[in-house]
């Protein structure tokens, strides 16, 4: 139980489109997700904290114009990169708080590998 | 503010020895711990979740241990392989809203066969 599926895997986008991000919990709900990112040889950073159905709280320093999240269900968040430079280009990881199995833990998605050319 | 460090950033030794990783905290106000596994360019694997009740967890030839008082946690791995080189991460749980997760920057561990 308390599976996280992230989709695309990796993705690569010319400099200036945009890209989603999908992190779905597959047999929980959901009711807080989470949105880390991690550069090379770094640990993970939180990027912002969204709660079903409300806004999503970002951490000091990540654009929220730029870095857009949208938590529409207990299932599903998705992250939306707009106009993607080089300098985004990073290891983007979802994971889940939620109401079944242990509330008081994150349960991680695989994670997806954005490259921005 | 808490933080979380992990000492030291890389070990290498050979197969077959015990070794132990070092997770400390600066606020023993934590609610879990949990120690994950990430192999180069993939996404993390939860080795073990210590409650804050609890003092250790096992897994096989995994034992974590939890010392709040101290704000200390140790990831001992007995019988060491080839197979357990990976980066180990700590991460420490707040006693928030959330359970929002405090991360240390990671043991680079590489097992010589």
């Amino acid at each position: 139980g308390a599976v996280v599926s992230q989709h695309p895997s990796w993705v690569i986008c010319k400099s200036g489109t945009s890209v989603k991000i999908e992190c779905r919990s597959l047999d929980f709900q959901a009711t807080t997700m989470f949105w880390y990112r991690q550069f090379p040889k770094q640990s993970l950073m939180l990027m912002a904290t969204s709660n079903e159905g409300s806004k999503a709280t970002y951490e000091q320093g990540v654009e929220k114009d730029k870095f857009l999240i949208n938590h529409a269900s207990l299932t599903l968040s998705t992250l939306t990169v707009t106009s993607a430079h080089p300098e985004d280009s990073s290891f983007y990881i979802c994971s889940a708080r939620g109401t079944s199995g242990r509330s008081d833990t994150q349960y991680f998605g695989p994670g997806t590998r954005l490259t921005v050319l | 503010k808490q933080e979380v460090t992990q000492i030291p950033a890389a070990l290498s030794v050979p197969e077959g020895e015990n070794l132990v990783l070092n997770c400390s905290f600066t606020d023993s106000a934590i609610y879990n711990l949990q120690w994950f596994r990430q192999d180069p360019g993939k996404g993390l694997t939860s080795l073990l979740l210590i409650q804050s009740s609890q003092r250790e967890q096992t897994s096989g030839r995994l034992n974590a241990s939890l010392d709040k008082s101290s704000g200390r946690s140790t990831l001992y791995i007995a019988a060491s392989q080839p197979g357990d080189s990976a980066t180990y991460l700590c991460a420490a749980y707040l006693m928030d809203s959330n359970y929002q997760l405090i991360w240390g920057a990671g043991t680079k561990l590489i097992i010589k066969p």
